[in-house]
């Protein structure tokens, strides 16, 4: 079974510049999670979709960050403009509608604001 | 709200010794308690996870974990360390939210491993 896949892996932007994530999660997923790390904290809880109804978005940090999911499958993350303190490594994980099902992460990308 | 704390930052081992890593999570209800590793260069690895059931979970790589509930802690362990284990270790406490785990990770734990 393929994994979570991410794209791409690295990104290198300047402040004010746009960039879009995209998440693809593991087939037959409802769950899409995305999570960030920034500067070697801890990751941290941004968003989940079920299907493609965002069902928490408490942790988007402001709204220059856009999520959608259309039509359930992949999930694209848009920084818009992007500023220095938005670097760090984006995470995005899935899972099946169930209590005991656990999240697979994807490998990240990496995304630096110059 | 849950909290997760990793005490140790940086661990370093020699191979073939024990390594445990230590886990202490703040939730009010039981917990879900996940442990996932980090390789350079590669994504998060689910290592294992604590629903319900026997406190002593097993999972990939020879690790293991075990939940106290009395101590609020689910510390990780492996009897022998390879140079492949070199990797930063993270706990996770989930909590069941809107048909999702909603996780909060520790800091986590950076392991090297010694020749």
């Amino acid at each position: 079974e393929a994994g979570v896949t991410q794209f791409p892996s690295h990104s290198v932007i300047e402040k004010g510049q746009t960039v879009t994530l995209r998440c693809d999660p593991i087939s037959g997923h409802d769950n899409l999670y995305w999570y960030r790390r920034v500067m070697g904290k801890e990751i941290k809880f941004l968003l989940h979709f079920v299907k493609e109804s965002k069902q928490d978005e408490s942790g988007m940090p402001n709204n220059r960050f856009l999520a959608e999911r259309t039509g359930g499958t992949y999930s694209t993350l848009k920084v818009q403009p992007a500023e220095l303190e938005d670097s760090g490594v984006y995470f995005c994980a899935s899972s099946q509608v169930q209590r005991n099902s656990p999240l697979h992460f994807g490998n990240g990308t990496r995304l630096t604001v110059t | 709200a849950q909290s997760v704390t990793q005490p140790d930052i940086h661990i370093t081992v020699s191979e073939g010794a024990s390594l445990e890593l230590r886990c202490n999570y703040s939730y009010g209800a039981t917990p879900y308690l996940f442990w996932y590793v980090q390789s350079p260069g590669q994504g998060l690895q689910l290592l294992l996870k604590y629903f319900s059931g026997d406190t002593l979970v097993q999972g990939i790589k020879g690790f293991e974990a075990e939940f106290k509930r009395s101590q609020s802690s689910f510390n990780l362990r492996k009897p022998s360390v390879h140079w492949s284990d070199a990797a930063e270790y993270f706990c996770a406490v989930g909590v069941w939210k809107a048909a999702g785990n909603k996780l909060t990770f520790g800091g986590g734990t950076r392991v090297l491993v010694k020749p």
